[in-house]
């Protein structure tokens, strides 16, 4: 069985690093595209990029691209979401996702509440 | 990279037939057979529910299809039930190697 099991929910204040991680297991993980979803409250779906496990090779929505890190360890079958910095304005929930047929297994999602 | 256009609510009775449209343009929705749909029930992920425009993934109820014409996606779901009542979200593969999202679509059974 397929699963993407997120890290917990994070309080973090505006400024400081993050690293939220997905844990793929029941399947091949370097072969498939593994991604992230960001929605702030209340709001629609957004794609923030993709990473490939087996090359590390990423691509970004432009609107993400220099704001956040995507990465994977094959070895540990886990992808990461990184902030270096911050902001009130990243307060959302997360999703990883899955590239299989689409999108087709989501994780159960990791809150990330940025407040000082 | 804007997001495709969804209307923002749709409503109709038990048993009956929505169809919810996704407009995007050449250079995603109608340029690739990439579309996808998602269902997505308050406090909950997302499930996919049509991929590659009209295929459904396993255990998908039959009740859902998709199609697309030109630069517009559609899903119908025939025989609305209780349990239809979610948010949908269509989304699409881009000509810039990337993926963006509908706008959402709010389905309210009366």
């Amino acid at each position: 069985e397929v699963q993407l099991v997120q890290s917990g929910a994070e309080v973090k204040k505006p400024g400081e690093s993050l690293k939220i991680s997905c844990k793929a297991s029941g399947y091949t993980f370097g072969i498939y595209w593994i991604g992230w979803v960001r929605q702030m409250p209340g709001k629609g779906l957004e794609w923030m990029g993709n990473v490939y496990p087996a090359d590390s090779g990423t691509r970004y929505s432009p609107s993400f691209q220099g704001q956040v890190t995507i990465s994977a360890d094959k070895s540990i079958t886990t992808a990461y979401l990184h902030w270096s910095s911050l902001k009130a304005s990243d307060t959302a929930m997360y999703y990883c996702v899955r590239r299989g047929y689409d999108f087709d297994y989501w994780g159960q999602g990791t809150l990330v509440t940025v407040s000082s | 990279q804007s997001a495709l256009t969804q209307p923002a609510s749709v409503s109709g009775s038990p048993g009956q037939s929505i169809t919810i449209s996704c407009t995007g343009s050449s250079s995603d929705v109608g340029g690739y057979n990439y579309v996808a749909w998602f269902r997505q029930h308050p406090g909950k992920a997302p499930k996919l529910m049509i991929y590659d425009v009209s295929n459904r993934p396993s255990g998908v109820s039959s009740r859902f299809s998709g199609s697309k014409s030109g630069n517009t996606a559609s899903l119908t779901i025939s025989g609305l039930q209780a349990e239809d009542e979610a948010d949908y979200y269509c989304s699409s593969y881009t000509s810039s190697t990337t993926y963006v999202f509908g706008t959402g679509t709010m389905v309210t059974v009366l």
